[in-house]
C-alpha cells in the first residue's frame, strides 16, 4: 500500500493567493483527517471525514479555511485568501473508523510558506 | 477538553543510556493513548496503543507504560537511529487524536 498521498510537498505562495493542499487517503480507510504543525502550537486538528461527510470542523481557524472531500479517495484543503500566520506543515492522516486499535496513519505533509 | 503536557521537551542521550519520556493527559474517558514516532520532514509514525491503566507494550528497545494520569516511553539502551520527536496523543469520548507538543530525543555515538 502506498499509505496517504498529500501534494504537494512544499509550496510557497504570497499573501493573499489561494493555495489548495491534496490528500489521497488509504484505500478501504473510513475517517479522515486534517492537522496543521507549527513549533508553537504543535499539531492541531483541522476538521475531519466520515465516509466523506464532514463531522467536526471546529479546529478550522476561521473562514478563510476550508475543505471537501468529494469522494473516498480525495480531499483537499484550501485557504483563501492566504496569510504569513497560515505557514505551517499541514497533515492529512486516515483511518479504519470500527477497529479497536483504530490508528491514524499521516501522509508526509504539505510544508506551507506563505510570504 | 483533553489535555496532553510532554516532558521534556528535548533529551539529549549517550548511545546506551537509557532514559525514559513523559506523558500526563487529562481525558473524559479515555479510549486509547497512543505513542507515536516523527522524523525530520515526515509525518508521524504510529508505535503502541494503551487503553488501561498498567498496560504495558514492547517494541525493539522502546518499552510504553500507562496509569491513570500518565504514560511512560522507557527507552533502554537507545541507539542514534532512536533520534526523532516522540509525540504521545490520547482519544477520549470524540473521534480524534489530541496530541502533546513532543520531546525531541537526539542520541549520540
Amino acid at each position: 500500500d502506498a499509505g496517504v498521498i498529500q501534494s504537494p510537498r512544499h509550496e510557497v505562495t504570497e499573501m493573499g493567493q489561494e493555495v489548495t493542499l491534496r490528500c489521497k487517503p488509504i484505500s478501504g480507510h473510513d475517517y479522515l483527517f486534517w492537522y496543521r504543525q507549527t513549533m508553537m502550537r504543535g499539531l492541531e486538528l483541522l476538521i475531519y471525514f466520515n465516509n466523506n461527510v464532514p463531522i467536526d470542523d471546529s479546529g478550522m481557524p476561521e473562514d478563510r479555511f476550508s475543505a471537501k472531500m468529494p469522494n473516498a479517495s480525495f480531499s483537499t484543503l484550501k485557504i483563501q485568501p492566504s496569510e504569513p500566520r497560515d505557514s505551517a506543515v499541514y497533515f492529512c492522516a486516515s483511518s479504519l473508523g470500527h477497529l479497536l486499535n483504530e490508528k491514524l496513519f499521516f501522509g508526509s505533509g504539505t510544508q506551507l510558506s506563505v510570504l | 477538553e483533553d489535555q496532553v503536557t510532554q516532558s521534556p521537551e528535548a533529551l539529549r542521550l549517550q548511545e546506551g543510556e537509557s532514559s525514559s519520556l513523559n506523558c500526563s493527559y487529562t481525558v473524559s474517558g479515555l479510549r486509547g493513548l497512543f505513542w507515536y514516532r516523527q522524523d525530520p520532514g515526515k509525518g508521524p509514525e504510529f508505535l503502541f496503543t494503551l487503553y488501561s491503566a498498567g498496560e504495558e507494550k514492547e517494541k525493539e528497545r522502546l518499552k510504553a507504560t500507562l496509569t491513570k494520569k500518565e504514560s511512560f516511553l522507557h527507552i533502554t539502551a537507545p541507539k542514534p537511529e532512536d533520534s526523532a520527536t516522540y509525540l504521545c496523543a490520547v482519544r477520549g469520548s470524540a473521534r480524534q487524536l489530541t496530541f502533546g507538543s513532543g520531546t525531541q530525543l537526539t542520541v549520540l555515538p
